[in-house]
């Protein structure tokens, strides 16, 4: 079974360009995160998605960020215009919808590593 | 105060020592308890998880969770040199759909 993966594996732009990420989550998945984890930070939550609908945004920054799951298939975090404290892993993580009582086991892909110079 | 803290390390011990990674919370509300593995380059891997207090083993790991001190623990017996990697505690509130709160992840390197 393939993981998630995530596209592109590094990104280096410049203040003010405009980025777009990509997940690809596990097939079969209804349930799509986003963390980001700042240099010598914790890895912080950002966003989750139920099928293409957003659940809870709470952990955006800011409207510079804009995430979307069209289809409730693969998903896109576009961050414009990029600032240099935008800089960090960004991971993305999916798990399977959960039955009554059931545990939620999230697995995360490999992480964007996005560099804002 | 950080909701949850963890010492960064790096934790550097001989191939078969015994090793204690820890993480101490501030939150009363968190009943899920989590440690994932991240190797570099990698994403976190989920590694075990415990509801509430309580010891939980898995092969050579066991999570162990203070609730009374907010203290969780994740002991490695006879560690190996591919243990090497960093591991995260994360928990949270609620045993279903949750939204993690991290540490920030002990380096711990195992030498030959």
């Amino acid at each position: 079974e393939a993981g998630v993966t995530q596209f592109p594996s590094h990104s280096v732009i410049e203040k003010g360009q405009t980025v777009t990420l990509r997940c690809d989550p596990i097939s079969g998945h209804d349930n799509l995160y986003w963390y980001r984890r700042v240099m010598g930070k914790e890895i912080k939550f950002l966003l989750h998605f139920v099928k293409e609908s957003k659940q809870d945004e709470s952990g955006m920054p800011n409207n510079r960020f804009l995430a979307e799951r069209t289809g409730g298939t693969y998903s896109t975090l576009k961050v414009q215009p990029a600032e240099l404290e935008d800089s960090g892993v960004y991971f993305c993580a999916s798990s399977q919808r959960l039955t009554s009582g059931g545990k939620e086991t999230q697995y995360f892909g490999p992480g964007t590593r996005l560099l804002v110079l | 105060q950080k909701e949850v803290e963890q010492d960064p390390g790096p934790l550097s011990v001989p191939e078969g020592a015994i090793v204690s990674l820890n993480c101490t919370y501030s939150n009363s509300a968190f009943q899920y308890f989590m440690w994932y593995r991240q190797y570099s380059r990698k994403g976190p891997e989920l590694l075990m998880y415990t509801y509430s207090s309580g010891n939980k083993e898995d092969g050579r790991f066991t999570a162990q969770v203070d609730k009374s001190s907010k203290y969780i623990s994740l002991f490695i017996r006879d560690s190996q040199p591919s243990d090497s990697a960093t591991y995260l505690c994360a928990m949270s509130p609620t045993g279903g759909s949750y939204i993690p709160t991290f540490g920030r992840g002990t380096s711990l390197i195992v030498h030959p």
